[in-house]
């Protein structure tokens, strides 16, 4: 099946900092989602992104699908980003179905 | 709008129990997902289901059943528990017919620990 490898595994980072986390894929795909699960454990979803750039407020997403890979920019982090950041796709022969990566674990410090 | 609803929010089982965990949508998708999620390993599909009275088999769907008798509820069973099914997890659903397409929605997640 499809592998997803996310990058970096853990990130630590004061208020006011950026950041990037990236999702490589081994496969093509025509569906690929970002999620957050806050500290609580609710996974909300931040972007369908199968290609092309997205913005929403402080959060975007890049995917480049001819290279296989994903970036989501975090600006001007909050405490409240914290948790964890999945990225998930679907290749195209698996239709709605989503494939997870381990995902990156998002501290930030006051 | 609920969303999609799961109940038990926890639940403690001792090796050799059945249990049924119920997931419940008021979206009207068409799939439903069950996925466990255990530390360090992200979420793993168990089963889905692309439409009432259908099932089929994920990634790691040993130890597992699953019904679909109405386009609402997707129920996930275990038929007797192992240590190994510990673990918290998450039903999801999505359509085609949304913006977007095949949008995850998740439940709150089922905590289930099994001694």
């Amino acid at each position: 099946g499809i592998q997803v490898e996310q990058s970096p595994p853990d990130l630590i980072l004061q208020e006011g900092a950026n950041s990037t986390l990236r999702c490589n894929f081994s496969d093509s795909v025509n569906n690929l989602q970002w999620f957050h699960q806050n500290p609580w454990g609710q996974l909300i979803n931040l972007f369908y992104i199968p290609s092309g750039t997205k913005q929403n407020g402080r959060l975007s997403a890049t995917t480049v699908a001819t290279e296989r890979y994903s970036l989501l920019y975090i600006s001007s982090s909050q405490t409240t980003d914290s948790g964890v950041y999945f990225c998930a796709v679907g290749p195209e022969t698996s239709g709605s179905r989503l494939t997870f990566g381990e995902g990156t674990q998002l501290t930030v410090n006051p | 709008n609920a969303g999609v609803t799961q109940t038990p929010k926890f639940r403690v089982l001792k090796t050799g129990q059945s249990m049924t965990l119920l997931c419940a949508q008021d979206m009207n998708h068409e799939y439903m997902y069950w996925y466990r999620q255990d530390p360090g390993m992200g979420l793993r599909l168990i089963h889905y289901s692309v439409g009432e009275g259908t099932t089929a088999k994920g990634e790691v769907p040993d130890g597992y059943n699953v019904s679909r008798l109405k386009k609402q509820n997707f129920l996930l069973g275990l038929e007797s528990a192992a240590p190994s099914q510990t673990s918290v997890y998450f039903c999801a659903s999505s359509s085609f017919f949304d913006y977007p397409p095949y949008g995850y929605t998740f439940g709150s997640g089922t905590r289930l620990t099994v001694v």
